[in-house]
């Protein structure tokens, strides 16, 4: 069975300061995704990678970087988090970027910013 | 516009009961995955199709590429059956996968 783990579950965090939200995944997966998702709205994509070392803007990177030093991890970071980024982030794996690549989800990681 | 139109946004269903979910496209899809996010937040993969019909259960999703939608069934609904559906589906032109904005979908005894 596919798993991909996030940390932490949960995080406060106060405006201007900075978060990182790690993601592992044991499915020898090529690529990663972070997505973020809004009360009442599907996900949307942060940033991907499809090779350790090299990361990809999604449709909303603005605020947020990434980071993949290995195959297995992959982490949002949110240098100088704001009001507007409280959400919450799911990592996801597939074996490639292909629409018939199935995507593998994180348990989600619920992010305040105060 | 959005390109993945998701319908309804809420359904209520009494247990034993079925419906169905429906995804409309404004552009060609080549394939179409559907997820429940379930009363814990955790997103499932429940189908991955690329045409035709598949049948998991008391699930069953149908994609009609050239008519652009999917369709997810529910059957005998359950109490677990509660949450949040979602139908993801990647265009021809591009590998991103597009989700669209769910049906939360409430089982009552």
């Amino acid at each position: 069975e596919a798993a991909v783990t996030q940390s932490p579950r949960s995080k406060v965090a106060v405006t201007g300061g900075k978060v990182t939200l790690s993601c592992h995944q044991t499915n020898n997966h090529d690529y990663m995704y972070w997505y973020r998702q809004d009360t009442g709205h599907g996900l949307r994509l942060i940033h991907y990678s499809y090779v350790a070392d090299s990361t990809e803007k999604g449709d909303i990177p603005d605020g947020y970087k990434a980071s993949r030093p290995s195959q297995e991890n992959f982490s949002l970071i949110l240098e100088l988090a704001s009001l507007s980024q409280t959400a919450v982030y799911f990592c996801a794996s597939s074996s490639g970027t292909d629409s018939a690549e199935t995507l593998y989800f994180g348990s989600g990681t619920r992010l305040t910013v105060l | 516009g959005d390109q993945v139109e998701q319908s309804p946004s809420a359904l209520s269903l009494h247990e034993g009961t079925g419906s169905a979910l429906r995804c409309n496209f404004t552009t060609t899809m080549r394939a179409v995955q559907w997820f429940q996010q379930n009363s814990r937040g955790s997103l499932i993969n429940l189908f991955y199709l690329a045409s035709g019909t598949k049948e998991n259960g008391r699930l069953k999703s149908t994609f009609n590429s050239k008519e652009s939608y999917s369709t997810l069934h529910i059957r005998d609904a359950q109490l677990e059956d509660s949450g949040t559906y979602f139908c993801a589906a990647g265009s021809s032109g591009s590998w991103q996968l597009i989700f669209g904005s769910g049906t939360q979908l409430t089982v009552m005894p």
